[in-house]
């Protein structure tokens, strides 16, 4: 069965640094892989996705993620964050069998002015 | 606004009672997916909808249950409550059943005394 590895629980950043937030996953023959951003008392909303094709994707609020296969991550980046990326992140995966999001643990964005 | 809509967006009751939430999906979209976001837990798949029939269950309770209408809305009925089941309940919607986007809705905060 799939499942998905967020590493770090929280990460803290000073504004305006570059910030990864890691993502890892059990291997399959395909998946497709998921962004997520919960603003504090909202509901999550998509940042970004990998269906097929280019590896590195681009999503919302200049985040981006690259695809590697090989590491099977999908690791979320963005140079320089901003007091109002303060939220949680959930990488999600899913296979080709079985199209249900399976849900990392999310990692708390903790933006330091 | 993710057109997804959830009532009521707090509700507070005792242990042993039974609630419902109801949540209307994205207008178009016939998938409607069920989520508890709780701090010990993380975000767990409850359970999936399509068209009025049930696709796929995750981690629910056999106290809780859910349907969708004809008219696409659906509803989860959670039953002899415990203190446990407090949580957020979130509903998101997608397209069909293959791998989409969810479109979450703002959440039911359930809190059982």
């Amino acid at each position: 069965a799939q499942s998905v590895t967020q590493l770090d629980s929280q990460v803290p950043v000073f504004e305006e640094a570059p910030v990864e937030l890691r993502c890892n996953y059990s291997s399959s023959v395909s998946v497709y892989l998921f962004w997520y951003v919960q603003y504090p008392n909202q509901g999550l909303q998509l940042l970004l996705k990998y269906l097929s094709g280019s590896t590195l994707v681009k999503g919302i609020n200049g985040f981006e993620a690259e695809f590697n296969k090989s590491q099977t991550s999908f690791h979320l980046r963005k140079p320089s964050v901003h007091i109002s990326d303060t939220a949680e992140y959930f990488c999600a995966v899913s296979g080709d069998s079985n199209y249900q999001l399976i849900w990392g643990a999310g990692t708390k964005l903790i933006i330091k002015p | 606004d993710s057109g997804v809509t959830q009532t009521p967006k707090h509700l507070i009751t005792a242990t042993g009672q039974r609630v419902t939430l109801r949540c209307s999906p994205r207008s178009g979209d016939l998938s409607v997916y069920w989520y508890q976001q709780s701090l010990d837990q993380g975000l767990q798949f409850l359970i999936q909808y399509y068209n009025g029939e049930e696709r796929a269950k995750g981690n629910i309770l056999e106290r809780f249950s859910a349907q969708q209408f004809p008219d696409l809305h659906s509803e989860l009925n959670l039953s002899s409550l415990e203190l446990g089941d407090s949580a957020l309940y979130f509903c998101a919607s997608s397209p069909g059943v293959s791998i989409n986007e969810q479109f979450f809705g703002p959440g039911t905060r359930l809190t059982v005394l």
